[in-house]
């Protein structure tokens, strides 16, 4: 069927440092992609959303990249700070409000 | 603004008993709920989409009778867990969706309700 993944499990940056998650998703229907931090214990917060329509969108300190061609999507974090520590997912939506997600890569941030 | 509440936050119970969740949009209404459950350093699973005022439609693998949705107004949705058992121990959080006509619906989702039946 069709899924979200991602390509590190677990992801560790110095502060100060950009962070880069990647995600890959499988279907080519998908047309919302949207980035959730999730801390420990904690509800998934919305970070960054991106449409298909477009390639790149930014947000405070984060920009999402979307690349159509080889589906594959993309959250940077500038500045990493210790309280960027947490998982973070992707998930896609189609015509449906469904929201699948990704398996989730754990940022780890080093002082 | 689309804060989403839960309660409890955590719940420990006895096995064979039944537990209710709440799920609330404080300062917007949503047609629309969804409910997931997330095991330990695993992803979200999505149960069930909670429509207001219709049934509820579960994901292939959700049993609807253990799992009993009722969306009465635009702001709760709750989520019942009939007859727990340990094996039903998790995470349990639910989402409302935001947007309106013309508009992408966007996720917000609650603090999470950590269930632990003994």
């Amino acid at each position: 069927g069709e899924s979200v993944g991602l390509h590190l499990p677990t992801l560790s940056v110095q502060e100060g440092d950009n962070s880069i998650i990647n995600c890959a998703y499988s279907n080519s229907a998908s047309d919302y992609f949207i980035w959730y931090k999730q801390e420990s214990g904690k509800g998934p917060q919305f970070i960054i959303d991106i449409r298909s329509n477009m390639d790149k969108r930014q947000g405070q300190r984060v920009t999402v990249l979307l690349n159509k061609t080889v589906k594959h999507l993309s959250l940077q974090i500038a500045a990493t700070q210790p309280g960027d520590s947490a998982v973070y997912f992707c998930a896609e939506t189609g015509t449906a409000s469904k929201l699948t997600f990704g398996t989730g890569t754990r940022l780890q941030v080093t002082l | 603004g689309a804060v989403v509440s839960q309660h409890p936050s955590w719940v420990i119970c006895k096995s064979g008993t039944s537990v209710k969740i709440e799920c609330r949009s404080l300062d917007f209404q949503a047609t629309t709920m969804f409910w997931y459950r997330q095991f330990p350093k695993q992803s979200l699973m999505l149960m069930a989409t909670s429509n207001e005022g219709s049934k509820a439609t579960y994901e292939q693998g959700v049993e609807k009778d253990k799992f009993l949705i009722n969306h009465a107004s635009l702001t709760l949705s709750t989520l019942t867990v009939t007859s727990a058992h340990p094996e039903d121990s998790s995470f349990y959080i639910c989402s409302a969706e935001t947007g309106g006509a013309g508009a992408q619906e966007t996720q917000y989702f609650g603090p999470g309700t950590r269930l632990l039946v003994l």
